[in-house]
């Protein structure tokens, strides 16, 4: 079965932008999870969605966003870009949870400039 | 805190040799999961292995295995007959059952296979 799908793969943004990145969980998967990847912090959680609803949030800044849709896909929203923002956002589906391991898409490149 | 630890930035190995992997963590949590990922130049992140804290038998998958040291807070991998393939950054991880899915990661270890 098909994997998770992230769009855009590559994205070049100018401070004070705002982007949006779409993830599509695998079929059936109802939990959407967002990570944040730098070369200085490591892999840092976002939030988790399940079933349209906000389950668990990190420690990032209301800039940062998402939602989820009644067909699971995702999408997260970052608004007033900065420099620092550059990073891997990678997505994650799971049908029950963490406990059980994610399985991860290829990511989204964001470059702020 | 929550916090996972991976003491070597980088490992080698000769194809075909064995390679063990370093990880500890910290948590006050009884009940909890961890994982090795694999994240090779593609960029996705591939669960290698999974371990629940509450089975004492160490989790094996063809030619990797883990050493669960419950107590020592001890998850370290093991690849045997190590192939180019294996050639990766390798991330230890855990979720414990009232953190939802949140999974925290350790800093990684770059794996390079020498031929």
């Amino acid at each position: 079965k098909a994997g998770v799908t992230q769009t855009p793969r590559y994205l070049i943004k100018t401070r004070g932008q705002q982007v949006t990145l779409s993830c599509s969980p695998i079929s059936g998967h109802r939990s959407v999870s967002w990570y944040q990847q730098t070369p200085g912090q490591g892999l840092q959680f976002l939030f988790e969605y399940f079933s349209e609803t906000q389950r668990n949030k990190g420690n990032f800044p209301g800039r940062f966003s998402g939602r989820q849709f009644s067909n699971s896909r995702s999408e997260m929203n970052v608004s007033t870009l900065e420099l620092g923002d550059s990073a891997l956002y990678l997505c994650a589906s799971s049908s029950e949870g963490g406990k059980y391991g994610y399985t991860f898409g290829s990511g989204t490149r964001l470059t702020v400039v | 805190a929550q916090t996972v630890t991976q003491s070597q930035p980088e490992m080698s190995v000769q194809e075909a040799e064995t390679v063990t992997l370093s990880c500890t963590y910290d948590t006050s949590e009884s009940d909890y999961y961890l994982f090795w990922y694999k994240q090779p130049p593609s960029r996705q992140m591939i669960l290698v292995i999974r371990q629940e804290a509450y089975k004492q038998q160490n989790a094996t998958e063809n030619r990797f295995s883990v050493n669960f040291q419950k107590a020592a807070k001890s998850f370290s991998l093991k690849i045997s007959d190590s192939q180019l393939g294996d050639a990766a950054m390798y991330f230890c991880a855990y979720v414990w059952e009232t953190s939802g899915s949140r999974l925290t990661f350790g800093e990684g270890t770059q794996l390079t296979v020498n031929p």
